[in-house]
């Protein structure tokens, strides 16, 4: 079964921490997402990677920085965490432009402190 | 701009009951993509229909239908006789062509109470 895998289901860091957020794909997709769930916000893109070593920025990419040193695998990086970036963080893949959808990870829940 | 609206917050129907999510969407392409997932408790988003604005057939899945209107810019999707494992947030999103992403709207968290 093909799979995008967050590797925590909820973390609690504190305020100033730096804190890694890491997803893995097994499916050799090209373009690889991160996004942010609020209550009311719905999901907004904070960076997107469509080639190793390659990113762009999202619509909220400040507090945030990104890692794709290898083709499975995207990192998001919160260079000094704040309360405000307390939220759930999902992570998605696909196979090439958006028109192909996404597989979606099951999800950071991320509590700061 | 590409913008999508899932005007509905939240949906809280009985059991059994038929219920309509509603989606707008905005975009100045002639050619773009509409999806539909679903979120359930676990967290993951769920694939349901992929749309592409040619192709303005309904479609039925079960007790799923999707309803594409391009005249009036929607794509809804109405769930037939609910059950309580429906429940979850459902979000619409659009894809133009030529993008490398999707846009989502706010999502719709349903309840199907017993």
């Amino acid at each position: 079964d093909v799979k995008v895998t967050q590797s925590s289901r909820y973390l609690v860091k504190r305020t100033g921490e730096k804190v890694f957020l890491e997803c893995v794909q097994d499916m050799d997709h090209e373009n690889m997402f991160w996004y942010r769930q609020d209550p009311g916000l719905g999901l907004r893109l904070i960076y997107f990677s469509y080639d190793v070593k390659m990113k762009e920025k999202g619509d909220i990419p400040e507090g945030y920085s990104v890692s794709r040193e290898k083709k499975e695998r995207f990192s998001l990086i919160l260079e000094s965490a704040s309360t405000n970036q307390t939220s759930m963080y999902l992570c998605a893949s696909s196979q090439g432009g958006g028109f192909y959808g996404y597989t979606f990870g099951s999800g950071t829940r991320l509590t700061v402190v | 701009a590409q913008k999508v609206t899932q005007a509905q917050t939240e949906i809280s129907v009985v059991e059994k009951e038929d219920v309509t999510l509603d989606c707008v969407y905005e975009t100045r392409d002639t050619t773009y993509y509409l999806f539909w997932y679903k979120q359930p408790p676990s967290g993951e988003l769920v694939f349901l229909i992929r749309r592409n604005s040619f192709d303005e057939q309904n479609e039925i899945s079960g007790r799923y239908s999707w309803n594409f209107q391009k005249s009036t810019s929607s794509f809804n999707f109405t769930i037939t006789a609910s059950q309580v494992v429906d429940s979850a947030v459902y979000f619409c999103a659009l894809s133009e062509m030529g993008a490398q992403k999707l846009v989502f709207g706010q999502g719709t968290r349903l309840t199907i109470n017993p």
